[in-house]
């Protein structure tokens, strides 16, 4: 079972330019979250999808806009990056909400130079 | 106040002794309490659940929670250096739809 797929692993990115992360799931669940981890803050939710065809802001969504394409995928979109969207980001899925196990994928780090 | 605090650590213990990791939240309608672990480099894997008021023990990890004081621990028994790891804090919210971390603890178990 593969779980959660994030592509790619690693990405170089110049300020300005945009770019998508992906995310895949084949556990059927219904919600999806993106995350973005810095050194000292955790894990910030970025943006949240409960259900297939519904998004919701998270606690850090500036600069930032996601598609639940289907039930199994959920990318984010970096519209025009900047060096403070420099950070490891991870996708999660879970059966429904946030009050059952979230599965991680294994992360994207993105540098904006 | 953020909605789920932790210490960040580093929070340093010798092998074989018991790790305290603590956890406050916010929200006093929280209902679900989650302890993730995460290795250095590597994703976050959930090692524990708890719902009630209360002890939950799973092998060496012990939960504990206090909806009146509003905090959740987790204690790790028989610290192996294998325990070293980054312990971080989860607490649905928003409808239980988010699912909100804390800034995670970093435990050291030196032999």
């Amino acid at each position: 079972n593969a779980g959660v797929t994030q592509t790619p692993k690693f990405q170089v990115l110049k300020t300005g330019q945009s770019m998508t992360l992906q995310c895949a799931q084949d556990m059927n669940h219904n919600s999806m979250y993106w995350y973005r981890q810095d050194p000292g803050m955790g894990l910030r939710l970025i943006y949240y999808s409960a259900s297939e065809g519904t998004t919701d802001k998270g606690e850090v969504p500036n600069g930032y806009n996601v598609s639940r394409l289907n039930k199994r995928e959920f990318s984010l979109r970096l519209e025009s990056a900047a060096p403070s969207q420099t950070s490891v980001y991870f996708c999660a899925s879970s059966w429904t909400g946030g009050e059952t196990e979230a599965f991680f994928g294994q992360g994207t780090r993105l540098t904006v130079v | 106040q953020k909605e789920v605090e932790q210490n960040s650590g580093p929070l340093s213990v010798p092998e074989g002794a018991i790790a305290s990791l603590n956890c406050t939240y916010s929200d006093r309608v929280s209902q679900s309490f989650f302890w993730y672990r995460q290795y250095s480099g590597k994703s976050p894997e959930l090692i524990m659940s708890i719902y009630s008021n209360g002890d939950k023990e799973d092998g060496r990890f012990t939960a504990q929670l206090n909806k009146a004081s509003q905090y959740v621990s987790l204690l790790i028994r028989d610290s192996q250096p294998s325990d070293s790891a980054t312990y971080l804090c989860a607490v649905p919210r928003g409808g239980y739809n988010k699912l909100i971390f804390g800034a995670g603890t970093r435990l050291a178990v030196h032999p």
